[in-house]
């Protein structure tokens, strides 16, 4: 069964626009991990957010986690060409067994 | 800064014939992951290692998939007889802590002919 999934699939957007994207899962988490990756490459850790927090920020990242809803969200604010990118909401699903989503394809056009 | 290391990054190996991807992990991480990602398809989780066995595993890892750490440095992912199917990009990725951040490799392109 799949835990996380990320909307939109793809997310086209102008440069300076702020970027929403959204997950979400199906049975009780510890935490969620948001990662990142460019075309081609590994995926790099962007954020974690634990069950008992609603708001985290980095940078101009901020994700927010309702754990009633079992969804979060990530948003990129100001975004940048270099933003252009596949995220990943990741979530447990066993003792140690992370699990990716589909992701969301995010493209900034200058 | 410290970081996963993988090897080789590109393979192109016939159907039936075995192959071994390496992985050297982060120095001072013990917990360890094989994912692949078929091109333009999800990351999918194969399995993950701790204290020198398996923790969890996939589906898709079957009994022509083993995983090693051989040396306290390396650790690998072998495919026994490959598959056409198997075609995809296999990422390593350690961590420091159990379900914590993972750090991922560059991956290694395996092309089954």
């Amino acid at each position: 069964s799949q835990q996380g999934e990320e909307d939109p699939q793809a997310l086209s957007i102008q440069e300076g626009e702020n970027a929403t994207m959204n997950c979400s899962y199906k049975t009780s988490i510890n935490n969620l991990q948001w990662y990142r990756q460019n075309s081609g490459r590994g995926l790099v850790h962007l954020i974690l957010i634990r069950s008992n927090e609603r708001e985290k920020h980095s940078g101009r990242l901020r994700v927010t986690l309702d754990t009633s809803k079992k969804s979060s969200s990530l948003l990129i604010t100001a975004s940048r060409a270099a933003d252009t990118a596949s995220y990943f909401c990741a979530t447990e699903q066993g003792a140690q067994k992370l699990v990716f989503g589909q992701g969301t394809r995010l493209t900034i056009n200058p | 800064e410290p970081e996963v290391t993988q090897t080789p990054s590109h393979q192109v190996t016939q159907m039936g014939q075995e192959v071994i991807l390496r992985c050297v992990p982060i120095s001072n991480h013990l917990y360890f992951y094989w994912y692949r990602q078929i091109l333009g398809q999800k990351v999918e989780f194969l399995v993950s290692f701790y204290n020198n066995e398996i923790s969890e595993k996939s589906e898709i890892f079957d009994d022509q998939f083993s995983v090693e750490r051989p040396d306290g440095s390396n650790f690998t992912l072998k495919i026994r007889s490959t598959k056409l199917e198997d075609s995809a990009m296999y990422f390593c990725a350690s961590s420091g802590r159990d379900l914590g951040e993972l750090f991922f490799g560059e991956g290694s392109r395996l092309t089954v002919l």
